[in-house]
Formats: C-alpha cells, sequence, structure tokens
C-alpha cells in the first residue's frame, strides 16, 4: 500500500491564484482530513470527510474548499490565495474498527503565497 | 483552555539518556491517544497508540495514559541521535483527533 500520498510536494502561488492540493489514500478509509501546520502552532483541521459526498468544517476553513467523490480522493481548493495560507499541508485518513482510531498522514505540501 | 497542552520544548539529552514527554488535556471523552514522531520537513509517522488507560510498550517505546489525571506520556529508553524529532500528543473522540504543539526533541551523539 502506498497510504497517503499528496500531490505537489511544494509549490509557489501569486496572491489571488487558486490551486488543488490532492490526496490520494489506499487503505479504504472512510475518513479524511486536511489540517495546516505552521511553525509553533501545531496541526490545525480545515476540512474532514466522513465518507463520499459528506465533509464538514474544521477549525479554519475559511479560504478553503473540499469535495469527496470518492473514498480515494480528497482534493483542497484554494480559490483566491492569500499570504496567510502560506503553510504546509498534510491529508489525513483514519479508520475506526477493531478498537483502532488511528489517522494516517501524507508527505505534505508546502505552499508559499507571494 | 486548550483541548490538548503539550511542552513545546526543545528538549535536548545525551545519547542513552531516558526521554519523558507529556501531554495534558481536558476533555473526559477521549478514547484514543496516540504520539506521532514528525522528522523535519516530514509528515508525522504514528509512532504508538492506546485505548483507554493504561500503558503499551513497543521496543524502546513506551505510552502511558492517566485518565483520572488526564496525563498521557511517552517515554524513550536508550534514546539515539535517529530519535531526534519533534514528538507530537494527540487523542481522540468519535473521529475528531485532537493535537499537541509538538516537543522537539535532539539526542546528543
Amino acid at each position: 500500500n502506498a497510504g497517503v500520498t499528496q500531490t505537489p510536494k511544494f509549490r509557489i502561488l501569486k496572491i489571488g491564484q487558486s490551486m488543488t492540493l490532492q490526496c490520494t489514500q489506499d487503505m479504504n478509509h472512510n475518513y479524511m482530513y486536511w489540517y495546516r501546520q505552521d511553525p509553533g502552532m501545531g496541526l490545525k483541521l480545515i476540512y474532514y470527510s466522513v465518507g463520499a459526498g459528506i465533509t464538514d468544517k474544521g477549525e479554519v476553513p475559511n479560504g478553503y474548499n473540499v469535495s469527496r467523490s470518492t473514498t480515494e480522493d480528497f482534493p483542497l481548493r484554494l480559490e483566491l490565495a492569500a499570504p496567510s495560507q502560506t503553510s504546509v499541508y498534510f491529508c489525513a485518513s483514519s479508520y475506526n474498527r477493531d478498537n483502532q482510531e488511528t489517522q494516517y498522514f501524507g508527505p505534505g505540501t508546502r505552499l508559499l503565497v507571494l | 483552555q486548550k483541548e490538548v497542552e503539550q511542552d513545546p520544548g526543545p528538549l535536548s539529552v545525551p545519547e542513552g539518556a531516558i526521554v519523558s514527554l507529556n501531554c495534558t488535556y481536558s476533555n473526559s471523552a477521549f478514547q484514543y491517544f496516540m504520539w506521532y514522531r514528525q522528522y523535519s520537513r516530514k509528515g508525522p509517522e504514528l509512532l504508538m497508540y492506546t485505548y483507554s488507560s493504561g500503558n503499551k510498550e513497543d521496543g524502546r517505546f513506551t505510552a502511558q495514559v492517566d485518565k483520572s489525571s488526564k496525563y498521557i506520556s511517552l517515554f524513550i529508553r536508550d534514546s539515539q541521535p535517529s530519535d531526534s524529532a519533534t514528538y507530537l500528543c494527540a487523542m481522540s473522540a468519535g473521529n475528531q483527533f485532537y493535537f499537541g504543539t509538538g516537543t522537539s526533541l535532539t539526542v546528543i551523539p
């Protein structure tokens, strides 16, 4: 299994540009998440999904959108990039069965907005 | 009050030392407790997880959960330079996950 994969690894955007961060998992997990990680601030939840077709806002959803058309994919969309969105973005997935409730992370996407 | 509190460090220890990392939390509904290791410029990697209270051991790593005190710990025995990383605690209830801000650990050869 590849686990959780993310593309691109690094991207520079100009203010006002848009982009989609891709996330795919091959573990058949129902739950998927998007976090951003800023230095010294820990992980902040942007959006999450409990299954295909179902998404919900996390702690910091403003400026982002998501969709979940399949179990495997959970893309994150930035419509109008702002410098405050400069961060490292992590996608994660999890399952809850057999008394195991753990999250698995992708390698991250570093985004710089100038 | 934050859901999860973790001392950010940094923590610097000599090789071979025993390391103790800790987190406190406020939500008594948390049932699953995890420790992640994150190397520089990498994603968090699941190190250990525990369900409810008690201890769990895996090689040089021991995770402890004390639900009565709302306190979790990770012990690293015989620490190695390769253990140098940021350690994140996390806990969950109903597939909502809450993370500490991470403790930066450096093991000096």
